[in-house]
């Protein structure tokens, strides 16, 4: 099946830097590709829809100037938490969704702590 | 609001027996279900997709059931194995894909 590539899989950063979280689609064209935050033992929350060559939709709530999403290219999207939190701490999840009718394709996820 | 739903938390069972989890959903009408596994700190991983018109689907010890007039689709782990223990998540198909709460499924030697 279809493949998609997050990098990097655990990542700690101090307060108020930024971190850039990428995900690849290896072996297919991802148009689309979400975004997803997930606390522990809680469900998968989409931030964000990222799609290539225009601005992402954000959910409500999400705060588009913090988390920047960048779809430059057909296989690359990349989540940006700028000015991070201790509260930004969490595990984030992408996933580029498969034809209509077909399952979607998620990344490893990316454990942020935040200290 | 359009909601899915899993409502059970957690889920103990005995190994060798059947798991059911349950999925509801509320007003709208997803064209298709899946049903996704999760291990502590991974992504989601498929399992198995049912559409609308399809009562049922099987995957091996997998199977789920779809009813449109109940507003709800069943999964199954037949003959449940320790290895089956993870969190189950059912989600819809819409463009902005959203998922259930999951059930932490845990099945004891």
């Amino acid at each position: 099946g279809a493949v998609v590539s997050q990098h990097p899989s655990w990542v700690i950063c101090k307060s108020g830097t930024s971190v850039k979280i990428e995900c690849r689609s290896l072996d297919f064209q991802a148009t689309t590709m979400f975004w997803y935050r997930q606390f522990p033992k809680q469900s998968l929350m989409l931030m964000a829809t990222s799609n290539e060559g225009s601005k992402a939709t954000y959910e409500q709530g999400v705060e588009k100037d913090k988390f920047l999403i960048n779809h430059a290219s057909l296989t690359l999207s990349t989540l940006t938490v700028t000015s991070a939190h201790p509260e930004d701490s969490s595990f984030y999840i992408c996933s580029a969704p498969g034809q209509v009718g077909t399952e979607a394709f998620f990344g490893q996820g990316t454990r942020l702590t935040v200290v | 609001s359009q909601k899915i739903e899993q409502n059970s938390e957690a889920l103990n069972i005995q190994e060798g027996k059947t798991a059911t989890l349950t999925c509801n959903y509320t007003n709208y009408s997803p064209a298709y279900l899946q049903w996704y596994r999760q291990d502590p700190g991974r992504g989601p991983v498929f399992l198995l997709l049912i559409r609308e018109n399809e009562k049922e689907k099987r995957k091996e010890r997998l199977k789920v059931t779809f009813d449109t007039t109940l507003k709800q689709s069943l999964f199954h782990i037949t003959a449940s194995q320790p290895a089956d223990s993870a969190t189950y998540l059912c989600a819809d198909n819409n463009n902005d894909m959203r998922f259930g709460a999951g059930t932490r499924l845990t099945v004891k030697p």
